[in-house]
């Protein structure tokens, strides 16, 4: 079965460090986005993305946050001045089409550990 | 708005016993709800999802869920519990129809021998 893959599984940056977390989505879906989840808490809603543009952010989403989808096969998430507080695992998902019928698709998470 | 509360952060059980995980959601409109499941190291896959149609619903695994509107629940159970089940469990609500999902805090299973 086609599986959403994430790298790398766990990432170490220092504070004030980009970082960029890579998603290859499964292949002919249409639908992207990622969520994430600080050690204890929920799993939050980051950005949806279609055809190219953000569709829909959370308010954790701020300007230190964007997506991108460089080369039609991955889809990546920058943040560009890491913070203490952007430790979490992240999770990329994809879908083939935007309503629930169509099954949503999660990696594994990168583990994002910020010094 | 949407949101969703799961009752009990930890659940212990025995190998062969009931499993039943809690989670009341509250919405403005008819909700979209699922059931996630997540084993160690891995990603989130899906147990099973109401969308209006039957209210019980059957899912993956053995697991299944009623939909109660008059108690705004949404309750995960199985029958029988397996060693495989030990993991983190998530109840998830769309307001929208679209995979903008507000999860619960999860709860994790623990499953006796």
């Amino acid at each position: 079965e086609p599986e959403v893959t994430q790298t790398p599984s766990h990432q170490v940056t220092q504070m004030g460090q980009e970082v960029i977390l890579r998603c290859v989505p499964i292949s002919n879906h249409l639908y992207f986005y990622w969520y994430r989840q600080i050690l204890g808490q929920k799993v939050e809603f980051l950005v949806s993305f279609y055809n190219n543009e953000i569709s829909e952010k959370s308010e954790i989403f701020d300007d230190q946050f964007s997506v991108e989808r460089p080369d039609g096969s991955n889809f990546t998430l920058k943040i560009r001045s890491t913070k203490l507080e952007d430790s979490a695992m992240y999770f990329c998902a994809s879908a083939y089409l935007t309503g629930v019928d169509s099954p949503l698709h999660f990696g594994n998470g990168t583990r994002l550990t910020v010094t | 708005a949407q949101s969703v509360t799961q009752l009990g952060s930890h659940v212990s059980v025995s190998e062969g016993a009931l499993v039943l995980l809690r989670c009341n959601y509250s919405s403005s409109v008819p909700p979209y709800l699922f059931w996630y499941v997540q084993y160690p190291n891995q990603g989130l896959q899906l147990l099973l999802k109401y969308t209006s149609a039957a209210t019980l619903v059957k899912g993956i695994n053995g697991f299944e869920a009623e939909f109660k509107k008059s108690e705004t629940s949404f309750h995960l159970t199985k029958p029988s519990a397996h060693m495989s089940d030990a993991a983190e469990y998530f109840c998830a609500v769309s307001g929208q129809g679209d995979y903008k999902l507000s999860f619960g805090a999860g709860t994790t299973v623990t499953v006796r021998a």
